[in-house]
């Protein structure tokens, strides 16, 4: 099975400050990454897919880049509502779909 | 609006059943490829089973093979997700999720639920 693995686990950020949050695959997904956004209490919400590809509707503050094992979500300027915990999900293996551990973005 | 409902959560002992439902609506049903993501207590997500748009195919990760089964009423725009034989370690929140579209993306999530819990305890 391909495993994901994301760091930091936790990130302590300030309004304003550009946030990068990295997730490593096990082998090789190609751009078959997604990126979920999660506030506690509720559903995750679709951020990003195949590596960099915005959800409609999500902030342009939001970005993903990368290819093969190595991604990144970048948020250019953390907003108030931006603080939540954040997961990366590969769906290049066809017969099985995981997520990264998540990233708890929190207020410095 | 897309909408997907999930109902059916509850306590129940170990060895026991359940059954979780989700009602979907404001969408072509029948288009689309369906999944089950769980989330237990404090910890990260993970995907539990899918269901192609017909159900003529179905994956489910390693740790609920023979102990759930995924289907769906296309009809009544529904699916639903049977456990038997629960542990414990099933104990989460189970999230219904709407594939985004063909290919590998079947494989993404862009309309969830809100969840229903189920505990598995004595």
């Amino acid at each position: 099975d391909i495993q994901m693995t994301q760091s930091p686990s936790t990130l302590s950020a300030s309004v304003g400050d550009r946030v990068t949050i990295s997730c490593r695959a096990s082998q090789s997904i190609d751009i078959w990454l997604a990126w979920y956004q999660q506030k506690p209490g509720k559903a995750p919400k679709l951020l990003i897919y195949r590596a960099s590809t915005l959800e409609s509707g999500v902030a342009s503050r939001f970005s993903g880049s990368g290819s093969g094992t190595e991604f990144t979500l970048t948020i250019s300027s953390l907003q108030p509502d931006d603080f939540a915990t954040y997961y990366c999900q590969q769906y290049n293996n066809y017969l099985t779909w995981t997520f990264g551990q998540g990233t708890k973005v929190e207020i410095k | 609006e897309v909408q997907v409902v999930e109902s059916g959560g509850g306590l129940v002992q170990p060895g026991g059943s359940l059954r979780l439902s989700c009602a979907a609506s404001g969408f072509t049903f029948r288009s689309y490829w369906m999944t089950w993501v769980r989330q237990a207590p404090g910890k990260g997500l993970e995907w539990v089973a899918n269901i192609k748009q017909d159900g003529s195919e179905k994956y489910y990760v390693d740790s609920v093979k023979g102990r759930f089964t995924i289907s769906r009423d296309n009809a009544k725009n529904s699916l639903s997700l049977q456990m038997n034989s629960l542990r414990a370690e099933d104990t989460a929140m189970y999230y219904c999720a709407r594939g985004r579209g063909g290919g590998a993306s079947v494989g993404v999530y862009d309309y969830w639920g809100q969840g229903t819990l189920v505990t598995v305890s004595s």
